[in-house]
């Protein structure tokens, strides 16, 4: 069965500083999606990043860089230079399907990370 | 591209009866819709899988009586949770997969609150 474990409820920093989010998943499958989310007060999910278990070059997008690592089974997205629209709270997310074309799986998604910027 | 809607946004009704939630993808076909549901400060949960023209497969603890699911065309798929209950209360949030689009490729809806009195 496969599990996202995303072990901070909540981290509080002050604008400017780097923070880090950790996700470690589990899976059988060798065959597998990771996501990152950002849920802000409105509740709508805001997609951040999907990336396919082949593939573990880590990813930079502005102030938003993603740290892919199997041999961990971790998937960890650190903001640079925080800013307080960052604060949200932040899910990570895993899907063990393949790719077939066929059948799609829904997320298994983490319980997710309060994050509060301080101005 | 890619856009979900889901209506209504926000629903109050009475313990008892039954509320429908629509989730339409505005710009694609959706072979897979999927729903979610998110308790207050919680995660979200699977509950269900839509396929177009077949019956949906719900996820272990799911009710599939009280939550009727039809996805009877490419871009709709509703929700329909029967004789809802105070414990139903919850952000409802629907998610579809794209038919052209690389595999898992999966937009979500903006959710609906619903809330039983």
């Amino acid at each position: 069965a496969q599990k996202v474990t995303q072990a901070q409820t909540e981290i509080s920093v002050v604008e400017k500083e780097d923070v880090t989010l950790d996700c470690v998943y589990e899976t059988r499958d060798t065959t597998y999606y990771l996501f990152w989310y950002k849920q802000p007060p409105s509740g709508e999910l805001v997609f951040l990043i999907r990336r396919n278990s082949f593939d573990e070059q880590n990813e930079i997008s502005g102030r938003y860089s993603w740290n892919f690592q199997k041999s961990t089974s971790s998937f960890n997205f650190t903001i640079t230079a925080s800013q307080v629209v960052d604060s949200a709270v932040y899910f990570c997310a895993l899907s063990e399907s393949t790719y077939s074309g066929g059948g799609a799986d829904g997320l298994t998604f983490g319980k997710g990370t309060h994050l509060i910027i301080q101005p | 591209g890619a856009v979900v809607s889901q209506h209504p946004s926000r629903v109050i009704c009475k313990s008892g009866t039954s509320v429908k939630i629509e989730c339409r993808s505005l710009d694609f076909q959706a072979t897979t819709m999927f729903w979610y549901r998110q308790f207050p400060k919680q995660s979200l949960m699977l509950m269900a899988t839509s396929n177009e023209g077949s019956k949906a497969t719900y996820e272990q603890g799911v009710e599939k009586d009280k939550f009727l699911i039809n996805h009877a065309s490419l871009t709709l798929s509703t929700l329909t949770v029967t004789s809802a209950h105070p414990e139903d209360s919850s952000f409802y949030i629907c998610s579809a997969r794209d038919r052209e689009a690389s595999y898992n490729e999966q937009f979500f809806g903006p959710g609906t609150r619903l809330t039983v009195l």
